[in-house]
């Protein structure tokens, strides 16, 4: 089984719609992340949590918000969705305190289209 | 130095050889600089890391060298396989004792057999 899950793993929507993806993790790491990925871009960072009570804004937080639920779970949603928001979802995972400092576990995206 | 926009930079080897993928950093205060494998289809896998105070660092097949007088970053293959193929990005995490990465754009190499 995969250690780091999001669904779902496609999603088209319209314009204004509320959308949220969901990511969840068997890794038991206290850290999560979510990104955006566009044709050409690196990846960037929407939000991140250090634990449950733990939320902080990234670079591109405008028009995102997030729900951490569990130490396992952490939702991203988009309250208004717009056609620029169209992009690859990822969520990713880390664990400090493992040794490795910089390594993230990243699931295997959701791709959103906004129409 | 990495690009921003729709088209990555292009890396074409011929398998068996060395790959050397380069990437320019903007932060002087990032502790570590890290690169990461992003195949088709997958989400990014981390390849090895390299602290600010080092310049080289080796892992299988593998050899991250660090420039900072000129804040370049490079990530060396050794006998190229086809599984290479993949887009690589490099990353700086701008917090140190943090944990939050800044990913460039990325190179894309491509792998003849």
């Amino acid at each position: 089984d995969a250690d780091v899950t999001q669904t779902p793993r496609n999603r088209i929507t319209k314009t204004g719609k509320r959308i949220m993806l969901e990511c969840s993790q068997t890794k038991g790491h206290d850290r999560m992340y979510w990104y955006r990925q566009d044709p050409g871009l690196g990846l960037r960072l929407i939000y991140y949590s250090f634990d449950v009570k733990d939320i902080n804004k990234g670079e591109i937080s405008d028009g995102y918000s997030v729900s951490r639920q569990a130490q396992a779970k952490f939702s991203l949603s988009l309250e208004s969705a717009i056609p620029n928001q169209t992009a690859l979802y990822f969520c990713a995972t880390s664990d400090p305190t493992s040794g490795r400092y910089n390594e993230q576990f990243f699931g295997p995206g959701t791709r959103l289209t906004v129409l | 130095g990495e690009s921003v926009g729709l088209h990555l930079p292009t890396l074409s080897v011929q398998e068996g050889d060395n790959s050397i993928i380069n990437c320019a950093y903007s932060n002087s205060a990032s502790d570590y600089f890290i690169w990461y494998k992003q195949e088709s289809g997958k989400g990014p896998q981390f390849i090895i890391d390299i602290r600010s105070n080092m310049d080289k660092r080796q892992g299988q097949r593998v050899t991250v060298l660090l420039n900072k007088t000129v804040k370049h970053l490079s990530l060396q293959i050794a006998a190229t396989q086809p599984g290479d193929s993949a887009v690589y990005f490099c990353a700086e995490n701008i917090t140190p004792g943090g944990n939050k990465l800044v990913f460039g754009a990325g190179t894309i190499l491509r792998v003849k057999s």
